[in-house]
């Protein structure tokens, strides 16, 4: 099974602000097959990113991911007040589907 | 669009069997093309991925949960399961189900990202 890691656990910013957030797999994540996610309380996750760097329809230009092998990385360019959240890395490279434990973003 | 809705019991006792349906909308299961999930999410943790079964009715299960869980489809009604036996407080979850697409590698096919995701449903185990 694929373990990803997601640093830092929480990141504390203010709208306006860079948000970069890590995500690293115990093994090689073939193909860059790795998406994210961001969830709000009380919502079901919604998909931000997928094949490491693939926008999902209808989200904003300010979300970007990057990466490949084993490191990856979401990249928030200027926070709005909307995207204060939880976010979750998932790959599916393997048999095995994993998420990461999650990074909260929270205002600063 | 697609839509992804779960019902089932809220309250299930220990020892006994989690069961729950995902009706989907604005599109046909059998249509193919996506793999059908469920995912639960503990109490304030983090998601953890149970399983997923194909209109054809091939499934695949997460190895932790392997032994006690079921997932089945039925086209006639649109709608996908879960069964989850002997359950103990630990499985007490939000499970969602989800639309997860299909890509294949090396001969075999499995799902990629999750969208959409039905809103969840809490489910706790308590006598």
């Amino acid at each position: 099974e694929i373990v990803l890691t997601q640093s830092p656990g929480t990141l504390s910013l203010s709208p306006g602000e860079r948000a970069t957030l890590s995500c690293r797999a115990s093994q090689s994540v073939s193909s860059s097959y790795l998406a994210w996610y961001q969830q709000k309380p009380g919502q079901a996750p919604r998909l931000l990113i997928y094949g490491a760097s693939s926008r999902a329809t209808g989200i904003p230009d300010r979300f970007s991911g990057s990466g490949s092998g084993t490191d990856f990385t979401l990249t928030i360019s200027r926070l709005e007040p909307e995207d204060f959240a939880v976010y979750y890395c998932q790959q599916y490279g393997s048999s095995s589907i994993t998420f990461g434990q999650g990074t909260r973003l929270e205002i600063k | 669009q697609v839509q992804l809705q779960e019902s089932g019991p809220g309250l299930v006792k220990p020892s006994q069997t989690l069961s729950l349906t995902c009706t989907v909308s604005g599109g046909s299961i059998s249509s193919g093309g996506y793999y059908w999930s469920w995912i639960r999410q503990h109490p304030g943790k983090g998601l953890e991925w149970i399983g997923y079964i194909y209109y054809s009715g091939s499934t695949y299960y997460n190895p932790s949960l392997k032994s006690r869980v079921t997932i089945s489809v039925d086209t006639s009604k649109n709608q996908f399961s879960l069964k989850l036996s002997s359950v103990t407080a630990a499985d007490t979850a939000v499970y969602y189900c989800a639309r997860g697409g299909r890509y294949c590698s090396g001969g075999s096919c499995r799902p990629n990202w999750f969208d959409p995701w039905g809103q969840g449903t809490l489910v706790t185990v308590s006598s």
